[in-house]
């Protein structure tokens, strides 16, 4: 089975600065997904970016991107010129390739809080 | 993006009671949706996957006979849960999937259910 593993509990930036968020993940399979979710207060689960295992080319998203190390089984999410609008809860997600099979695994998640 | 609409969003309930929470894809059809269910400052854990017009599949320690889920159409999933009792107090949240492999799925925007 696949596991997702963020270690951060809470993480806090100052507005305008970088964070990046930690994820970890377990899995036997070579052909995956992996994403990164926003829960903010409304608790409305928002897909902030995602990325293709066979792609080794880091996906980005505006001032959203990842550091996908497969061989690491890491996937690291950097937010540049953090908003107060950025607070929230973060979700990383692993889904498997296979179909028939595309539930979501989560982490434990990470709350980011801006400080003005 | 595609739209999810879970309904109710709020729904308190007297034990005992059988309490019903409907997902539907507003501008797509679904093949597949998937109940989650999130505790206070936790993760999402999936509880079933739905796919329409067959069973669905619950995951290991998930009462099916307790979370009865139907699927009976491409654009609609209900989560019917059953002599609710206040364990079952939760913040229960939908996602379908497109037709199409490989896509990734839209989130409903969570029902909190209060059982007292």
């Amino acid at each position: 089975a696949q596991t997702v593993t963020q270690s951060q509990p809470e993480m806090s930036v100052q507005e305008a600065e970088t964070v990046t968020l930690s994820c970890t993940y377990d899995t036997s399979e070579s052909d995956y997904y992996l994403f990164w979710y926003k829960q903010p207060p409304s608790r409305q689960m928002i897909l902030v970016i995602r990325q293709e295992a066979y792609k080794q080319q880091n996906a980005t998203e505006n001032r959203f991107s990842v550091n996908f190390q497969k061989a690491a089984k890491s996937f690291s999410l950097k937010i540049s010129d953090s908003q107060l609008g950025d607070a929230a809860m973060y979700f990383c997600a692993y889904r498997s390739a296979n179909f028939g099979n595309e539930k979501l695994t989560f982490g434990t998640g990470t709350r980011l809080t801006i400080i003005p | 993006g595609a739209v999810v609409s879970q309904h109710p969003s709020r729904v308190i309930c007297k034990s005992g009671t059988s309490v019903k929470i409907e997902c539907r894809s507003l501008d797509f059809q679904a093949t597949t949706m998937f109940w989650y269910r999130q505790f206070p400052k936790q993760s999402l854990m999936l509880m079933a996957t739905s796919n329409e017009g067959s069973k669905a599949t619950y995951e290991q320690g998930v009462e099916k006979d307790k979370f009865l889920i139907n699927h009976a159409s491409l654009t609609l999933s209900t989560l019917t849960v059953t002599s609710a009792h206040p364990e079952d107090s939760s913040f229960y949240i939908c996602s379908a999937k497109r037709t199409v492999v490989n896509t990734e799925a839209f989130f409903g925007q969570g029902t909190r259910l209060t059982v007292v």
